[in-house]
This record gives structure tokens, sequence and C-alpha cells, in this order.
């Protein structure tokens, strides 16, 4: 299996800019959930699915974060307007089922917002 | 919600040590234990991890223990080796959370 996808690797943008990461799961899993992860606060949970339905958003920051599952296989994680302090590491996992199986994670999405 | 305190923040050991590296969880309905290795530039890795129904575990060098009683457990590493050079993180599954710890930067020096 490939293993957790992610995409872009890196993103540099201008504070304001809209920003798009992308995720394609383990196939078979579904669950998926969206990291950030900081110098300051580690590892936090952003939004967890499971079967592409948004079970719990509190941990995304504020308004500005969007994510959506339309299918088993895609994630989106957006933010608009980007500001320099969402500059962090987004990192992408799957499950076979969130409560009881092992999380496995994406190589990430490194973003800087200049 | 889950709290989970690790230590130590860092740790350096000479090639073919063991390394022990701690955590403490607060929420005594957590059931499942993970650590996860993270090499600069990569996603977390799992390694090993420990249900609450189990006090130890072992695979090869690594093996973690879990006392629920006392909420911690601790990874070991034995016979370290350069490559296991790397941020460690212990965690703990709260519902369908994972809390992590806030890492261990282990160095093993040849």
């Amino acid at each position: 299996d490939a293993g957790v996808i992610q995409s872009p690797r890196h993103e540099v943008t201008e504070m304001g800019q809209e920003v798009t990461l992308r995720c394609k799961p383990i196939s078979g899993h579904n669950s998926l959930f969206w990291y950030r992860q900081t110098m300051m606060r580690g590892l936090e949970l952003l939004i967890y699915f499971n079967n592409n339905v948004p079970i719990d958003d509190s941990g995304m920051p504020e308004d500005r974060f969007s994510a959506k599952m339309p299918n088993a296989s895609f994630s989106t994680l957006k933010i608009q307007p980007s500001e320099p302090r969402d500059s962090a590491v987004y990192f992408c996992a799957s499950s076979f089922d969130g409560t009881k199986y092992e999380q496995y994670f994406g190589p990430g999405t490194r973003l800087t917002v200049t | 919600g889950e709290n989970v305190e690790q230590h130590p923040s860092t740790l350096s050991v000479q090639e073919g040590d063991s390394a022990v590296i701690k955590c403490t969880y607060s929420d005594s309905a957590s059931n499942y234990f993970p650590w996860y290795k993270q090499e600069l530039g990569k996603g977390p890795q799992l390694i090993i991890d420990i249900r609450s129904n189990v006090g130890e575990k072992k695979d090869q060098r690594i093996a973690v223990t879990l006392n629920k009683t006392a909420k911690h457990f601790s990874l070991h590493i034995t016979e370290t080796q350069p490559e296991d050079s790397a941020v460690y993180f212990c965690a703990a599954l709260s519902g369908y959370a994972l809390n992590f710890g806030k890492g261990t930067s282990l160095l093993v020096t040849p």
C-alpha cells in the first residue's frame, strides 16, 4: 500500500491568500484525521471524519479553516484567508476505525505564510 | 480533556546503550497507547502500541510497558543504534482523539 498521500509537500504563500491542502487516505480506511504540528503546541487534532462525515471539528482554530471529505479517498483542508500564524506542518492520518485501530500518518505539508 | 506528559524532552545515549522514555496520562478511560517515531521532514511513524488489557509488549529491540493504576507507560529501546536517532512521541487515545506528548529528541552517538 502507498500509505497516506498528501500534497503539496511544501507550500509558501502570502498572507491573505487561500491555501488548500490535500489528502488521500489508505484504501479501506474509514476514519480520517487532520493534525497540525508546531513547536509551541506540538501535535494537535483539527478535525476527525468517519465514513466521510465530520464528527468533531472542535480543534479547527477559527472560521478561516474548513475541511471536506467528498468521498472515501480524498479530503481537503482549506485556509482562507491565510495568516502568518497558520505556518505549521499539517498532517493527515487515516485509520480503519478511529476509536479502535492504529492511525497512520502521511508525510505532511509544510505551510509557510509570509 | 486528556493530558499527556512526556519525559525527558531530550535524551542522548551512546550506541549500544538502552533508552527509556516515560509518559503519564490523565484520562482513566484511555485504552490505547501508541508510540511514534518522527524523523526530520517526515510524518510520525507508528513503531509500537499497547492496549489497556496488556501490561507489556515487545518487538525486537523495542518494548512498551503500561501501568494503568499509576496511569503511566514507557518506551524502552535496547541496543540503540545511530538510526534510532529521531523524535519519539507517546500518545493516549481518548475516544477517537490521539493526545500526544510533547516529544523526546533521542540522539544516539556512535
